[in-house]
């Protein structure tokens, strides 16, 4: 089955903890990005990858991490977290950069105490 | 100026209704526009394509409008299953930029 796999689906952390979302497709995607999603906001763009080794900033990339050391992966890394990361985030990948098929993860909620 | 603008809502419309969205956008240049459709608290889905002669699935069509820059998402018939939030989408130069939808609630 065609999916992107996010983990975990709800974390709660403290304040200074670093800490990864992994996110994994099997579709052979060259795109992958990451989104957080907070009420009022909407989606917005944090990191996003166009092929292996290859990472660019989205809107609101102060805080995360990025990596794509594999095509399939495309980990999110907050090095040091803090109270205003806590949010939904949404890992998701296309065929290209712009495809109208997005896939996304099913979310990972996150709480920063 | 917001580049993709959507009435949060929520819409309550009852079961069998007929109901239409708006979302406008702010540059001119937009390539493309999609409907996604977001359950709540979960992951965002295609849910139509917009294209500038119109296009129709089922219960839901879709139109274009390039001179006022707004697209249009209109939905037959409301299921009880139509409740969600759709957001609108705008493709600037393979940038996907979401509106922050609009809520839809269908009552029995």
């Amino acid at each position: 089955e065609a999916q992107v796999t996010q983990n975990p689906r709800y974390l709660i952390t403290v304040t200074g903890k670093k800490l990864t979302v992994t996110c994994s497709q099997n579709m052979n995607h060259e795109y992958m990005s990451w989104y957080r999603q907070d009420p009022g906001l909407g989606l917005r763009q944090i990191y996003y990858s166009m092929n292996v080794e290859v990472t660019d900033k989205g809107d609101v990339p102060e805080g995360y991490k990025v990596s794509r050391k594999e095509k399939r992966n495309f980990p999110l890394i907050l090095e040091s977290p803090s109270p205003n990361q806590t949010s939904l985030y949404f890992c998701a990948s296309s065929l290209y950069r712009g495809d109208e098929k997005l896939f996304f993860g099913s979310g990972t909620q996150l709480s920063v105490l | 100026r917001k580049e993709v603008e959507q009435d949060p809502g929520p819409f309550n419309v009852p079961e069998g209704a007929t109901v239409a969205f708006n979302c406008t956008y702010s540059n001119s240049a937009s390539q493309s526009f999609f409907w996604y459709r977001q359950d709540c608290r979960k992951e965002p889905k295609l849910l139509m394509s917009v294209y500038s002669s119109g296009n129709e699935d089922g219960r839901f069509t879709a139109q274009l409008n390039r001179a006022s820059q707004y697209i249009s998402l209109l939905i037959r018939d409301s299921k009880l299953s139509d409740s969600a939030t759709y957001l609108c989408v705008v493709n600037m130069e393979s940038t996907l930029t979401f509106g922050k939808g609009t809520m839809l609630l269908v009552s029995p």
